[in-house]
């Protein structure tokens, strides 16, 4: 299976900072890279699809980046609702799997 | 408007199988991948596994031995089943839509969730 590693598992920030958050591919993936935004008690929320597309209806401060085996999700100003866990996720061989998450807080 | 909407006891004892059904609405599932993929509390997402616009599955291999996933096309629905279910599999259930011709532009359009404990 390929490992998704991110990084950092979690982060504090201020409103209006820029905010990175990293996954690493164990192999190389090209750009079968999808992000995703889990809010408390709520489905996730799909933000990015092949590394670096916007899915529809999503704020124009998130963005993506990277190709291989890694990637990179951008939040150019961070807003409180964007308090959430954030998710990568690989769909370039089967099984499809999942960074471990990274927990974005406001300070 | 695509809409997923997972349904299913909330409750299943040990050893038993748990069955989930995700009854589609705004788009056909004879098109695109249809997945499930669960989260235990606390913790990560989880695929479990697809079915295809075709019909084709295909589960996790942590867990291809217990799952079945089919498909009702008349009620434009697909359902899981897991079984010999123990403590490990308490999750939130999700269904979701994958985009991409083969699924893998990521899952586009979720479910709310279905809440599943195991406990006798």
């Amino acid at each position: 299976d390929i490992q998704m590693t991110q990084s950092p598992p979690s982060l504090s920030a201020y409103v209006g900072d820029r905010v990175t958050i990293t996954c690493r591919a164990s192999q190389t993936i090209s750009t079968y890279v999808s992000w995703y935004q889990q809010k408390p008690g709520k489905a996730p929320k799909f933000l990015i699809y092949a590394a670096s597309s916007l899915a529809s209806g999503v704020p124009s401060r998130f963005s993506g980046s990277g190709s291989g085996t890694d990637f990179t999700l951008t939040i150019s100003s961070l807003q409180p609702e964007d308090l959430a866990i954030y998710y990568c996720h690989q769909s370039y061989n089967f099984p499809w799997t999942f960074g471990q998450g990274t927990k974005v807080e406001i300070k | 408007q695509v809409l997923l909407q997972e349904s299913g006891p909330g409750l299943v004892k040990p050893s038993e199988t748990l069955s989930l059904t995700c009854a589609v609405s705004g788009d056909s599932i004879s098109r695109y991948y249809w997945s499930w993929i669960r989260q235990p509390p606390g913790k990560g997402l989880e695929l479990i596994g697809f079915i295809s616009n075709t019909g084709n599955t295909n589960s996790s291999p942590s867990l291809k031995s217990r799952v079945t996933i089919s498909r009702d096309m008349s009620k434009n629905e697909f359902s899981l089943n897991l079984r010999s279910v123990t403590a490990a599999d308490t999750a939130v259930y999700y269904c979701a839509r994958n985009s991409g011709g083969y699924g893998d532009y990521g899952m586009d359009v979720w479910g709310q969730g279905k809440t599943v404990s195991v406990s006798s």
